[in-house]
């Protein structure tokens, strides 16, 4: 079965700091998601990655996937407070039609 | 839009008793939702994926007696906890689909049961 691995798990950086936050697969990945969850939340679609060497920006986060598409990085510039979260990558599970999750990575912003 | 709505937002209740959860797509017919666990500090699970019209699918591991969820419309979803205890205690979330496979999902703000 395809899992997703994130590192780190967790993460304290200081406001206005740059962080990367990864995501590595088992198998090669057919759709790539990246989601923001506050504790006790549900989840905040951030962005969608499908093609090798795709990059997508949005506002001060920027998502890309290697080309040999099983690897995954979320980079966040300039952070602020209110980056802070639990960041998850899914994935489609290849063949089976079925999502998955990675094991997530805490992060707090401190001020 | 694609906005997915859940209710209750959170719930208490006593151990034996039965607690249903609903998971609403607003804005959009979903033909595939999915229900999702998720511990305190831990990643989200799946427990099971649910076609409108026909019977939800169960991840191994997931007790489709404990967990029934009924997908009666291409708007309603329903997960009921039967004969809850205190380990069923967790963040409930479920998402919707348009597609049959996992495409896009659109995520609820997540349940959170308390067995007491």
């Amino acid at each position: 079965s395809q899992e997703l691995e994130q590192s780190p798990q967790s993460l304290i950086v200081q406001e206005g700091k740059n962080l990367t936050i990864n995501c590595t697969s088992s198998k090669t990945l057919y759709g790539l998601y990246w989601y923001k969850q506050k504790y006790g939340e549900g989840l905040i679609f951030l962005m969608m990655l499908q093609k090798g060497g795709e990059e997508k920006s949005h506002e001060k986060i920027t998502a890309k996937l290697d080309e040999k598409k099983q690897q995954s990085s979320l980079h966040i510039t300039a952070s602020q407070p209110s980056h802070a979260g639990i960041y998850l990558c899914g994935a489609d599970s290849s063949g089976t039609y079925k999502y998955i999750f990675g094991t997530g990575t805490r992060l707090k912003v401190l001020a | 839009g694609a906005v997915v709505s859940q209710h209750p937002s959170w719930v208490i209740c006593k151990s034996g008793t039965s607690v249903k959860i609903e998971c609403r797509s607003l804005d959009f017919q979903a033909t595939t939702m999915f229900w999702y666990r998720q511990f305190p500090k831990q990643s989200l699970m799946l427990m099971a994926t649910s076609n409108e019209g026909s019977k939800a699918t169960y991840e191994q591991g997931v007790e489709k007696d404990k967990f029934l969820i009924n997908h009666a419309s291409l708007t309603l979803s329903t997960l009921t906890v039967t004969s809850a205890h205190p380990e069923d205690s967790s963040f409930y979330i479920c998402s919707a689909s348009r597609a049959r496979r996992a495409d896009t999902q659109y995520f609820g703000p997540g349940t959170r049961l308390t067995v007491l």
